[in-house]
């Protein structure tokens, strides 16, 4: 049983559209961080969020991390062809253990 | 060049096999990570290290062994492959919040 549950696992979109990727968990988290992997390489840092309620902003990509510190959503605007990838997010625990949702692989098309 | 290198980068043995796979990193980090991707369940913790000489499991330890001799290195050791163990591994390092991926190794088990 995965300690962070993602969702949606498949995303395919056209350009120009919003979306939303739910990363959900039952435990509590001392930071949560989202990823993004393309094919080939390793998974590169988006953002950490640490207080409960927080909000960043990155370009088109917006994070917030939930009041109890136990889920985090990823907002895109206006998606993008280069927007195309896995996203993960991970949860850590005394900030030096993690533990990473499934992903959700992401497809925009032109 | 400065960053975190794995190797090999790719490599396909056979059950039974001892296989050690290499990672090294040139900031100094004091922690280091390996983990394992497979479809459906993201990035699983092996295991995990604090500095030198210290090491500890993380998810799915079983069948790896680990080893930190020097703060650069961390090596990860297959002592007895099985086909189970086919994965692309990834090793990261932590700089403050951030966690930094080599580019992985894929591992074929035959």
């Amino acid at each position: 049983t995965q300690l962070l549950e993602q969702s949606p696992q498949f995303l395919s979109i056209q350009e120009g559209e919003n979306l939303t990727v739910y990363c959900n968990s039952s435990s509590v988290f001392s930071s949560l961080q989202w990823y993004r992997q393309e094919p080939g390489e390793g998974p590169v840092l988006l953002v950490t969020v640490v207080t409960g309620g927080e909000v960043k902003k990155l370009k088109r990509l917006t994070f917030q991390f939930g009041d109890a510190r136990k889920d985090s959503s990823l907002h895109i605007t206006a998606a993008q062809p280069g927007d195309t990838g896995l996203y993960l997010c991970a949860g850590a625990r005394n900030f030096n253990k993690f533990y990473f949702g499934s992903g959700t692989k992401l497809n925009v098309k032109p | 060049d400065a960053g975190i290198t794995q190797s090999p980068r790719y490599k396909i043995t056979e059950t039974g096999r001892q296989v050690t796979l290499m990672c090294h990193q040139t900031w100094s980090h004091s922690y280091m990570f390996w983990y394992r991707q497979d479809l459906g369940h993201g990035l699983r913790l092996i295991y995990y290290s604090a500095a030198a000489d210290i090491t500890d499991k993380g998810e799915v330890p079983d069948g790896y062994v680990v080893s930190r001799s020097k703060t650069e290195n961390f090596p990860l050791t297959l002592e007895s492959a099985t086909r189970s163990q086919t994965s692309v591994y990834f090793c990261a390092s932590t700089g403050g919040e951030t966690q930094y991926f080599g580019p992985g190794t894929r591992l074929l088990v035959l």
